[in-house]
């Protein structure tokens, strides 16, 4: 299985701050990466596919790259609604896996 | 719209067996994979396994390989996951979860999901 581990665990930030996400897998997945975001009690929504293409209705404030093993989730002028815990997905083969999850608080 | 609905909370005792839903509608039913995926309490994603409706071809994680059943019945636009005899470890919220929009093909990303169903085994 393909091992995807994300830094930080968790971050706090203000209103206003730019944040990174970074997720390494444990081979080569080329561009197949998806970023999502879960709110408590909710279900996850995606918010990147393909390493940096914006889902439909997903603000430009939320911008992803990378490729190869090395990816990264921005996310620049943090706004009160993105405070929730952020997964990255590869979905480059069978089984797909899931990061650990990057929890953004408010500082 | 397209949605998937997802049957209600469950509450069982170990040993019991359990078959929840997640219903689709608003897209072709047939033609895109539905995945689950499991939440343990105050824990991250895990991807449990998958169905492609249209034929049935089913693949699971080897985590949840023999642990349980996924299926589907194309004639009510509906996916079940089950377990014949739960355990206190099956504790979670489960979702199911697809991609009919167009931007994750395969089944390797999803663009939907339900609204998770919560079962608790105690």
């Amino acid at each position: 299985d393909i091992q995807m581990t994300q830094s930080p665990s968790s971050v706090s930030a203000s209103v206003g701050d730019s944040v990174t996400i970074t997720c390494r897998a444990s081979q080569d997945i080329s561009i197949w990466l998806a970023w999502y975001q879960q709110k408590p009690g909710k279900a996850p929504k995606l918010l990147i596919y393909a390493a940096s293409a914006l889902h439909t209705g997903v603000p430009s404030r939320f911008s992803g790259s990378g490729s190869g093993t090395d990816f990264t989730l921005a996310i620049n002028g943090l706004q009160p609604e993105d405070f929730a815990t952020y997964y990255c997905q590869q979905a480059h083969r069978f089984p797909l896996t899931f990061g650990g999850g990057t929890k953004v608080e408010i500082k | 719209e397209v949605q998937l609905v997802q049957s209600g909370a469950e509450v069982k005792k170990p040993g019991e067996s359990l078959k929840i839903s997640c219903e689709a509608s608003g897209y072709r039913f047939s033609d895109y994979w539905i995945g689950w995926v499991r939440q343990m309490p105050g824990k991250g994603l895990e991807w449990m396994g998958i169905i492609y409706p249209g034929d049935s071809d089913t693949k699971y994680s080897p985590a949840f390989q023999g642990r349980v059943i996924i299926s589907a019945d194309k004639s009510i636009n509906t996916v079940y996951v089950q377990w014949s005899r739960l355990k206190a470890s099956d504790t979670a919220t489960y979702f199911c979860a697809s991609a009919p929009l167009g931007h994750c093909s395969g089944g390797l990303c999803y663009e939907i999901w339900g609204q998770g169903t919560t079962v608790t085994v105690s």
